[in-house]
C-alpha cells in the first residue's frame, strides 16, 4: 500500500504570514509530485506538477520544493492571505501504480 | 476555456433509482477520470478513459457504469446504489494520461443515496 501523508492537517495563521506544509511520499520509483488548492465549494486547482528531485516552482507567492531521494515535498506561501485559505492537496504518482495517490491535505485558514 | 463542468450540483436518489452524472470539457484533453471522495478522505480514483477508451477500472462495482460518447464528454450511470455510496464525485480531465500532466476538476457532484 502506498502512503501519501500530508502535514499538518490543519494551520492557522494571521494575514501576512509565511507558512509552510510537507507532503511525504515513497522515495522508490518516482515519477511525478503533483500540488492542487481546493477551495471550498469549488474545484481542485493545479499549482505545480514536479518531477525532478531538485525542482523547486513558483507560482506567485506559492512555491514548492521536491526531493525524492527522502520521499517529500514542501509548499510554501509567502505573506498569506485571506483568499490564500483552501485545502492543499498533493499527489504522488509512482511507477508501481497507474494512478495518482492523493494524501488527505493540509487545511489553511488565514485569518485577516 | 480551461473550465471541466459537471451536472448536476447535487443528486438525492434512491437505492432502486437509475440516475447519471455527467461531465464536460471543451479543452482538448485525451484522458478523463472520476474520483471518489467521502468526508475527510483524500479523493480515489474510479475510472480512466484514454482517447475515448476505458483504460483504468480501479475495481468498482457494476453499480457504477462509465461512458465516453465522445473526446468531451463523460458520464457516469449509476442504478442500485447503497447509501455508502453518498460521497462527492469528482471529474477530471488532462492532456493525456500518465502523472505528468496536470489535472483539472469540475466542482464535483454531491451524491445522498437514501
Amino acid at each position: 500500500i502506498l502512503n501519501v501523508e500530508q502535514s499538518p492537517q490543519s494551520l492557522h495563521v494571521q494575514e501576512g504570514d509565511s507558512t509552510n506544509f510537507t507532503c511525504s511520499f515513497p522515495s522508490s520509483n518516482f515519477y511525478a509530485l503533483h500540488w492542487y488548492r481546493w477551495e471550498t465549494a469549488k474545484s481542485p486547482e493545479a499549482l505545480f506538477v514536479m518531477t525532478l528531485n531538485g525542482d523547486e516552482k513558483k507560482k506567485g507567492r506559492i512555491s514548492a520544493t521536491l526531493n525524492t531521494k527522502e520521499g517529500y515535498s514542501y509548499l510554501y506561501i509567502k505573506g498569506s492571505q485571506p483568499e490564500d485559505s483552501a485545502t492543499y492537496l498533493c499527489a504522488f504518482k509512482g511507477g508501481a501504480t497507474n494512478k495518482l495517490i492523493f494524501g488527505t491535505g493540509t487545511l489553511l485558514a488565514v485569518q485577516p | 476555456d480551461t473550465e471541466v463542468t459537471q451536472t448536476p450540483k447535487h443528486l438525492v436518489m434512491g437505492m432502486t433509482n437509475k440516475k447519471s452524472l455527467k461531465c464536460e470539457q471543451h479543452m482538448g484533453h485525451r484522458a478523463m477520470y472520476w474520483y471518489k471522495q467521502k468526508a475527510k478522505k483524500p479523493p480515489e480514483l474510479m475510472f480512466v478513459y484514454s482517447y475515448e477508451k476505458l483504460s483504468i477500472n480501479e475495481s468498482v462495482p457494476s453499480r457504477f457504469s462509465p461512458e465516453c460518447p465522445n473526446s468531451s464528454l463523460l458520464n457516469l450511470h449509476l442504478h442500485a446504489l447503497q447509501p455508502e455510496d453518498s460521497a462527492l464525485y469528482l471529474c477530471a480531465s488532462s492532456q493525456a494520461r500518465g502523472g505528468y500532466y496536470e489535472q483539472y476538476f469540475g466542482p464535483g457532484t454531491r451524491l445522498t443515496v437514501t
